[in-house]
């Protein structure tokens, strides 16, 4: 069975601080691995992520893989109350297109 | 292009009663899905389909149908809603078969059954 496992699973911080959030997997034929941002709405898509090592860069945000020790981080610096949000981290099985979510990470970030 | 559209944004049921909820995408996108977020759990898979006439279960589908007669629509159906089915509930489509592409989350219907 396919677990993503996400930690911590909620995070208050103040504007300024920069985080690190992270998100561990168990896939079979992993394929991809997703951010997404949610604030009240649906899901809004951050960064897909294939190869190893490769750091993808937005702004503030910024996220890199790890395909041998089967994790990714998702940055963020200089964190503004804007960035209060669940962040979703998935992984997508190759062939079938099947998205297996964590729980989530609730941000909070305090003026 | 509207995207992913979802009605209703909200509804009510009584157990026992059935309905429909709707997903459209002016995309042309081959693959959507279903989807059901509750509290502190993630979004959990209820169907998906990779095209027209093709559906196939997801990681939580007991209680619900789905069919795809055209590329735009994929309706989901509750046949007999239970209390346990009161989430929220996302629609999303991609194309198929582009590495790059992602999912594109319809806004959501917000279900409640008494």
């Amino acid at each position: 069975e396919d677990k993503v496992v996400q930690s911590p699973l909620s995070l208050v911080v103040h504007e300024g601080d920069t985080v690190t959030l992270n998100c561990s997997y168990e896939v079979t034929n992993f394929r991809s691995l997703l951010w997404y941002k949610q604030e009240k709405k649906a899901p809004t898509f951050l960064f897909m992520l294939t190869s190893s090592g490769i750091e993808k860069k937005s702004g503030r945000l910024s996220s890199i893989l790890d395909k041998k020790e089967l994790f990714s981080i998702l940055n963020i610096t200089a964190t503004q109350t804007g960035d209060s949000a669940i962040y979703l981290c998935a992984v997508e099985r190759g062939s079938n297109y099947k998205l297996t979510f964590g729980k989530g990470t609730l941000l909070t970030v305090n003026p | 292009n509207a995207g992913v559209t979802q009605t209703p944004k909200f509804q009510v049921l009584k157990t026992g009663q059935s309905m429909t909820l709707q997903c459209a995408q002016d995309m042309n996108h081959e693959y959507m899905s279903w989807y059901r977020q509750d509290p502190g759990m993630g979004l959990r898979l209820i169907h998906y389909s990779v095209g027209a006439g093709i559906t196939d279960q997801g990681e939580v589908p007991n209680g619900y149908n789905v069919s795809r007669s055209t590329t735009e629509d994929f309706p989901l159906r509750l046949l007999s809603a239970a209390p346990s089915q009161t989430s929220v509930y996302f629609c999303a489509s991609s194309s198929w078969g582009r590495v790059t592409d992602t999912q594109y989350f319809g806004p959501g219907t917000r279900l409640t059954v008494l």
